[in-house]
């Protein structure tokens, strides 16, 4: 079993409520950034992309806003539901070629019924 | 259709063994990747290839030797297995620098247990 203190950042969030995952960055060079969903089980799986030119990029039922001043993405979820349940990931892209992908310590979700 | 796909999807080893991890995608990306994610959910990269040539090697102890035989595979392999290698073992494909997404596209990951 996991120990005290390495427990994911966890959000518990009603079901049709709305949630926000937030996530720091660290390079201030980073221009390209995306949220991945991982499912228990299962690999990452992209939900929604960002550049650094834009600060906010809506998909369905997602919103990612990007703050480059304060190096913080943020994933709203509109209406969560129970398949949202799953552990949030951000990533950053130092720059659009290097093929490396920085991601973040990540945040469990957990919708309650 | 599977995307990327990884074998096996379990692997329970004892230390000191050497054991392989295939990957194969079917996207016709021409970028692939290993990353490690441990029993805290840290999804940390290790290595990616670029059209068969290694790019990034994070700080890997080579006893993990990554090989391509082409843009389509990329298999691990790691000798002397340890006690810390225990963790999911996943692989991906991209192709950056396209026009629009840049998104990796993971495998279902390998699950490494070594007693």
């Amino acid at each position: 079993g996991e120990s005290v203190g390495l427990h994911l950042p966890t959000l518990s969030v009603q079901e049709g409520d709305n949630s926000i995952i937030n996530c720091a960055y660290s390079n201030s060079a980073s221009d390209y950034f995306i949220w991945y969903k991982q499912e228990s089980g299962k690999g990452p799986q992209f939900i929604i992309d960002i550049r650094s030119n834009m600060d906010k990029r809506q998909g369905q039922r997602v919103t990612v806003l990007l703050n480059k001043t304060v190096k913080h993405l943020s994933l709203q979820i509109a209406a969560t539901q129970p398949g949202d349940s799953a552990v949030y990931f951000c990533a950053e892209n130092p720059r659009e070629r290097t093929y490396k992908y920085i991601f973040g310590t990540g945040t469990r979700l957990k919708v309650l019924a | 259709d599977t995307a990327v796909s990884q074998t096996p999807k379990y692997l329970v080893t004892q230390m000191g063994n050497d054991k392989s991890i295939k990957c194969e995608q079917n996207l016709g990306h021409d970028t692939m990747y290993w990353y490690k994610q441990d029993s805290k959910k840290f999804l940390k990269i290790m290595f990616s290839y670029n059209n068969k040539e290694l790019i990034i090697n994070e700080t890997v102890p080579n006893r993990f030797s990554p090989k391509s035989p082409d843009k389509a595979h990329l298999n691990l392999h790691i000798n002397s297995l340890e006690l810390g290698d225990s963790a999911v073992y996943f692989c991906a494909s991209s192709s950056p620098g396209l026009a629009g997404k840049n998104e990796q596209f993971f495998g279902p990951g390998t699950r490494l247990t070594v007693l």
